[in-house]
């Protein structure tokens, strides 16, 4: 049962326009989420994360939204650059614990 | 310079050996995981420790094993018993604050079964 959901193993978007990446999650015990972002042939890195008790985190050209209603969360990226082109990966911890729990990846093209 | 190290990046197998994957953080963290890739898919949990002399099996952890006799080290066996071992490897810690849990993770371990 997967605790942690990308329904959208890819995205295509024009270079300038935003892209929203999605995430769903099923553990209401899920208190921290972050986004990280992945090049082919290398280990993700952190890019932006949010804590329950929020419903917005910005940075930058990145911005992160939390439903805790919905259980569902979402990463904005305004303007979208080709360079943005990577995997994205969802994740979720809990408050018992040191696990994350990882989506299963949304790919983003940016087209120049 | 603080980081997690995966050695080798590229690794070739003959069919029915053995293989051991390399990782090492220098980051202090109590928590550690491997972690598979195959193309197009997103990344699945093969094994996972979160303290030293203790582990965890993953989704995926038959055919794999594993040691965590140091807290700077988590090396992965690739047993012949794995049936598909062609895929992009990943190692990762983690470290819990206030905020909440983060992983970093290696530049990964392609491992290609010839």
């Amino acid at each position: 049962d997967q605790q942690v959901k990308q329904n959208s193993p890819s995205l295509s978007v024009q270079e300038g326009r935003i892209s929203i990446l999605n995430c769903d999650y099923t553990n209401s015990m899920f208190d921290y989420f972050l986004w990280y972002k992945k090049y082919p042939a290398e280990g993700p890195t952190f890019l932006i994360s949010i804590s329950s008790i929020k419903d917005k985190n910005e940075d930058g050209r990145f911005t992160v939204f939390l439903n805790k209603s919905a259980k569902h969360l979402s990463l904005h990226i305004v303007p979208s650059q080709p360079g943005d082109s990577a995997v994205y990966f969802c994740a979720a911890s809990g408050n018992a614990g040191n696990m994350l729990t990882f989506g299963g990846g949304t790919r983003l093209m940016v087209k120049p | 310079d603080g980081g997690i190290t995966q050695s080798p990046k590229y690794l070739f197998r003959k069919e029915g050996q053995n293989v051991t994957l390399s990782c090492e953080q220098n980051l202090n963290h109590d928590a550690m995981y491997w972690y598979r890739q195959d193309p197009g898919q997103g990344l699945r949990l093969i094994y996972y420790s979160q303290i030293v002399n203790d582990f965890q099996k993953g989704d995926i952890a038959e055919g794999y094993s594993v040691s965590r006799e140091k807290k700077e080290s988590f090396p992965l066996t690739v047993t012949s018993a794995q049936k598909n071992p062609t895929a992009f490897y990943l190692c990762a810690s983690s470290y819990r604050d206030k905020k909440g849990t983060e992983a970093f993770f290696g530049q990964g371990t392609r491992l290609t079964v010839v």
